[in-house]
């Protein structure tokens, strides 16, 4: 089946560590992105990639990394310098046309990180 | 940059009555507008979307209507049943020629659908 395969579900983190979710997709999507959801929020975005090697800033990329070496593969990593890392993390990812057209972002299920 | 106010935070309806969430934006350029579902533990599933040269667009039970002038767009439930229990995102984004991309999200409404 085609979709977004985030992994770990849960992870837990020890201050001063660096943690690093993973986020794979079979979609053949161009676009990747990452957000963070906390309760009574609504979903805030991190980082996106449009394509390979190449991603942007979102709202609230402090203490955040990522990288896109590969097209299927948008990792990221929560460093030492997000000082409040406890959250819902999900990423999605979205076609491309070669139109003026409008393409849904799909998401994966999440990584669920708290710290110890 | 965008802003999207969502309303109200909590709802609850009898099973077999409707049920209406509404959102509001700031960015006049703003032209596409999708819906999300989410499930406890799960992420967000897309269930209607709209783009802003239409002002309205069904899927059986599900409807959105959208405002441009006001720049406030809804999502309508009919005959809600107790799988429609979930939290329900709008979003509001520029479309371009590569597809929308940074989409801001409401603050969701938590749907409970009383038996």
């Amino acid at each position: 089946d085609g979709g977004i395969t985030q992994s770990p579900k849960y992870l837990f983190r020890k201050e001063g560590q660096n943690v690093t979710l993973s986020c794979e997709q079979n979609l053949n999507h161009d676009a990747m992105y990452w957000y963070r959801q906390d309760p009574g929020q609504g979903l805030r975005l991190i980082y996106y990639s449009q394509i390979v090697n190449d991603f942007q800033k979102g709202d609230i990329a402090e203490g955040y990394s990522v990288s896109r070496e590969k097209k299927e593969s948008f990792p990221l990593t929560v460093t030492s310098a997000q000082k409040n890392p406890t959250a819902f993390y999900l990423c999605a990812s979205s076609g491309r046309t070669g139109s003026f057209a409008y393409q849904p972002q799909h998401f994966g299920d999440g990584t669920r990180l708290s710290i110890l | 940059g965008e802003n999207v106010e969502q309303h109200p935070s909590t709802l609850s309806v009898q099973e077999g009555d409707s049920a209406v969430i509404k959102c509001t934006y700031s960015d006049s350029a703003s032209n596409y507008f999708p819906w999300y579902k989410q499930e406890l533990g799960k992420g967000p599933q897309l269930i209607i979307d709209i783009r802003s040269n239409v002002g309205e667009k069904k899927d059986q039970r599900i409807a959105v209507t959208l405002n441009k002038t006001a720049k406030h767009f809804s999502l309508h439930i009919t005959e809600t049943q107790p799988e429609d229990s979930a939290v329900y995102f709008c979003a509001a984004s520029r479309g371009s020629n590569f597809g929308n991309e940074k989409l801001t999200f409401g603050t969701g409404t938590r749907l409970t659908i009383i038996p």
